[in-house]
């Protein structure tokens, strides 16, 4: 199972973009990455997922540089409801195997 | 897209009671569902991964004589917790894989324990 490292936490004001990085040093070959994110007592819900190159997408962008050994989240533009936990998977194709969650950043939007 | 639901949203009980939870794929079928635990500013756990048909394979630790899942159908899924404990009070998610189809999980609201 490849394993997943975020900072923690993260801080930014209202309207600035916020880049999340994301180590996955041991991806496999079949593996994509995908970003969930997570409000206190609800499920993760799917932000965005990629397997190479950048990904866009309504909400975020996602960058995965050749090597697929660390990705950046990109959200543009955040807003005080973007405040979440934002969790950093490398989900097996046909995601059918088991994963393994990180400890997922935790992002405070600030006025 | 794909909607999972899981009942109750949340449930209170005394010790030493069971309380089973359910998880519904809602718009699809789901041949493996997973069941997770998160305990208060702690990352999700994965307790089970559930098949249909077939029994479930439990994560190193979990006991899965406390903790039974039954996956009967394609669209469903439960989780029973036996002899409930204070300490099995947490957050229970299950998510559930679209057959056939992509690489995403598609998670369930989840379901608060509070057991007295």
């Amino acid at each position: 199972l490849a394993k997943t490292t975020q900072p923690i936490s993260m801080d930014s004001y209202e309207g600035q973009e916020v880049n999340i990085t994301c180590s996955h040093n041991n991806i496999a070959t079949n593996d994509y990455i995908t970003w969930y994110q997570q409000f206190p007592s609800q499920g993760p819900r799917f932000i965005i997922q990629g397997y190479k190159t950048k990904v866009t997408n309504e909400v975020a962008s996602l960058f995965i540089p050749a090597d697929r050994k660390s990705s950046t989240l990109s959200l543009p533009r955040v807003s005080l409801s973007d405040t979440a936990v934002y969790y950093c998977l490398a989900l097996p194709s046909g995601g059918y195997q088991k994963v393994t969650f990180g400890t997922g950043t935790k992002l405070q939007v600030i006025p | 897209g794909a909607v999972v639901s899981q009942h109750p949203s949340w449930v209170i009980c005394k010790s030493g009671t069971s309380v089973k939870i359910e998880c519904r794929s809602l718009d699809f079928q789901a041949t493996t569902m997973f069941w997770y635990r998160q305990f208060p500013k702690q990352s999700l756990m994965l307790m089970a991964t559930s098949n249909e048909g077939s029994k479930a394979t439990y994560e190193q630790g979990v006991e899965k004589d406390k903790f039974l899942i039954n996956h009967a159908s394609l669209t469903l899924s439960t989780l029973t917790v036996t002899s409930a404990h204070p300490e099995d009070s947490s957050f229970y998610i299950c998510s559930a894989v679209l057959a056939g189809v992509g690489h995403e999980q598609f998670f369930g609201p989840g379901t608060r324990l509070t057991v007295l």
